[in-house]
């Protein structure tokens, strides 16, 4: 029963441009939201995060919105860099909690 | 830099073998988390660890798998037997403060045949 949803397995982008990767999540108890990032060989590591009370969160080129009746979160990279090419992982927790449930990850390749 | 430490990195066996995985949480995290990867599931998680207790292990096949904590510098995933569809890459994480995100460390890839 997957809670947390990213529909798109795989998103290609063109250096500069604007990478928008997409999550939904159906348990309405989650109330804090976080992005991580995956490089091959390498752990999952912390990128932005959210609170549910909030419904934007910037950090340098990264940019996440929370719209919590919909139960939809994006993340926007701007500009993308080749750098950033990676699979990113879209995360929820609830308040009552102790674990992240993760979606199954986009996979994010930035062309130059 | 703090990290946590995972070993070992690459792990190949055969089948009906016991394989042990560890992990070392950063220093003064007091939550411990095993997760996995395959490719179906995306990341899912197995176990987690709270002050060396275990709080939730619902993730985990019961009759062939095993988490611990033996002191707070190690958790350690146990399978036994191992199968083939046990292949994954298997990840610990910490955590200090309830808020904070997790550190991830780099992962067991564990083959089966």
């Amino acid at each position: 029963d997957q809670q947390v949803k990213q529909n798109s397995p795989s998103l290609s982008v063109q250096e500069g441009r604007i990478s928008i990767l997409n999550c939904d999540y159906t348990n309405s108890m989650f109330d804090y939201f976080l992005w991580y990032k995956k490089y091959p060989a390498e752990g999952p590591t912390f990128l932005i995060s959210i609170s549910s009370i909030k419904d934007k969160n910037e950090d340098g080129r990264f940019t996440v919105f929370l719209n919590k009746s919909a139960k939809h979160l994006s993340l926007h990279i701007v500009p993308s860099q080749p750098g950033d090419s990676a699979v990113y992982f879209c995360a929820a927790l609830s308040n009552s909690g102790y674990a992240l449930n993760f979606g199954k990850g986009t996979s994010l390749l930035v062309t130059p | 830099d703090a990290r946590v430490t995972q070993t070992p990195r690459h792990k190949v066996t055969e089948m009906g073998q016991e394989v042990t995985m560890r992990c070392q949480p950063i220093l003064g995290h007091n939550t411990v988390f095993w997760y996995r990867q395959t490719m179906m599931q995306g990341l899912e998680l197995l176990a987690y660890f709270r002050n060396r207790a275990p709080l939730d292990d619902s993730g985990m096949p019961k009759d062939r798998f095993s988490a611990e904590m033996p002191d707070a510098t190690l958790a350690t995933l146990k399978i036994q037997p191992s199968e083939p569809r046990d292949s994954a890459v298997y990840f610990c994480a910490s955590r200090g403060v309830e808020s904070s995100p997790l550190h991830f460390g780099n992962g067991t890839r564990l083959t089966v045949t």
